[in-house]
């Protein structure tokens, strides 16, 4: 059974980046999207963005030119990088494996923004 | 952006009794939706992909119909384990979006 961890900092203070890592076990990372989706508190969900095992990645356009995915296939890892944040990016963070439809999603990690 | 609209927001039901949620894409997405169920503090379940397709281990009470913009998951029996919140979230355009949710409560 896939499970996937996020991990980070749970507090950034605005106008920096927010950096998460996602660790997979119970699977190889190859042959798969990785996603990652987030969540405001006591909102709905937005997709951020998805990397192929390979490295090619695909961004929402509304963040797009903050957001960074990478992947790293011996830790079995893959990271978001979102840089110049605000309060408006306080938020559960999940990662998740496949894309467009998660099938098997982290426990989420609460980020907040603020000074 | 396709902006997918959930009603109602709030549902309440007996346990035993159906439940009916509706979710209408703003242009048509074929069948490319999917359905989770999320509990307070934890993280989305897959129900439904495709509109109508279970996914793995999903009991049968839970389906789906619709195609273009109208869409709908029905609960055919809640069980005590069902009270959550719903999402409908379509994949036919990029980005994929998410509806606002529609909690479902016990009466």
């Amino acid at each position: 059974q896939v499970h996937l961890q996020a991990s980070g900092p749970g507090l950034v203070k605005p106008s920096e980046t927010l950096s998460l890592t996602c660790t997979v076990s119970g699977g190889s990372m190859n042959d798969n999207y990785w996603s990652w989706i987030r969540q405001p508190p006591g909102q709905g969900l937005e997709w951020i963005g998805y990397i192929h095992y390979k490295g090619n990645t695909h961004y929402n356009p509304s963040l797009q030119s903050r957001v960074t995915l990478s992947v790293d296939r011996s830790k079995n890892q893959f990271s978001l990088n979102l840089n110049s944040v605000t309060a408006a990016d306080t938020a559960v963070y999940y990662c998740a494996r496949d894309s467009p439809v998660p099938n098997y999603w982290g426990q989420g990690t609460l980020v907040t923004v603020s000074s | 952006e396709i902006v997918m609209t959930q009603s109602p927001v709030t549902l309440s039901v007996s346990p035993g009794e159906r439940a009916t949620l509706s979710c209408r894409a703003s242009q048509s997405v074929s069948f490319n939706v999917a359905w989770y169920q999320q509990k307070p503090g934890q993280s989305p379940r897959l129900l439904i992909r495709g509109a109508s397709t279970g996914a793995s281990g999903i009991p049968a009470r839970f389906s789906g119909s619709g195609s273009g913009t109208e869409f709908s998951l029905t609960i055919s029996s809640l069980q005590s384990e069902d009270f959550a919140v719903y999402y409908c979230q379509q994949y036919n355009n990029w980005p994929p979006t998410f509806g606002q949710g529609t909690k479902v409560e016990i009466k």
